[in-house]
């Protein structure tokens, strides 16, 4: 069975770019979340999408928006990016919604902000 | 809003030795996770505790829920080199948000 798989792994782009995350979970996973990875903040919530609609939302300016697919698949935008965007971005999926079953992690896409 | 608090941020054990990491928190959570993450990967699920006092094992790895639900600890028993990485807490309530600590990064001295 493959794992969460997210593309692309790096990124680099330039402030006041837009960008565009992309994850698959894992096939049967209806439940898609993202969190933002820093090393001073840590592993901060952003959003979580189950059957194509949003569930919960963390708290992040409205640059950051998502969206999820028929198939599952999800995907994750940032506008206007700033240098504090630089992040580790993951992907976790979950059979179903809600923390109690917990969440399977992708590599993550590494984004940096020039 | 809800914290988990993980410390001390490092911990250096020497191969074979057991080591024992807290996770506590204001809030209560119905669910804890304890994660482990290498370098360059998203972080792993090491075992799940669903029930205030459960205790559950998976390997050398035992973590248990607290009786309050304000906390859980993770003791890895007999450590090897392998052990290296960075050991999260995660706290879920009733939405599906998980609240993660910041992490206890392990090294182990063979």
């Amino acid at each position: 069975k493959a794992g969460v798989t997210q593309t692309p792994r790096y990124l680099i782009k330039t402030r006041g770019q837009q960008v565009t995350l992309s994850c698959s979970p894992i096939s049967g996973h209806r439940s898609v979340s993202w969190y933002q990875q820093t090393p001073g903040q840590g592993l901060q919530f952003l959003f979580e999408y189950f059957s194509e609609t949003q569930r919960n939302k963390g708290n992040f300016p409205g640059r950051f928006s998502g969206r999820q697919f028929s198939n599952s698949r999800s995907e994750m935008n940032v506008s206007t990016l700033e240098l504090g965007d630089s992040a580790l971005y993951l992907c976790a999926s979950s059979a179903t919604t809600g923390a109690r079953y917990g969440y399977t992690f992708g590599s993550g896409t590494r984004l940096t902000v020039v | 809003g809800q914290q988990l608090n993980q410390s001390p941020q490092s911990m250096f054990i020497q191969e074979g030795e057991d080591v024992s990491m807290n996770c506590t928190s204001s809030s209560i959570f119905n669910t804890w996770l304890w994660y482990k993450q290498d370098p360059g990967e998203g972080p792993v699920l090491l075992i799940a505790l669903y029930k205030a006092g459960e205790l559950t094992s998976n390997g050398r790895l035992t973590a248990q829920f607290g009786i309050t639900r304000k906390d859980s600890f993770l003791n890895i028993s007999a450590s090897i080199p392998s052990d290296v990485g960075i050991y999260f807490c995660a706290g879920g309530g009733a939405n599906s948000k998980l609240t993660f600590g910041k992490g206890i990064t392990l090294s182990v001295r063979p």
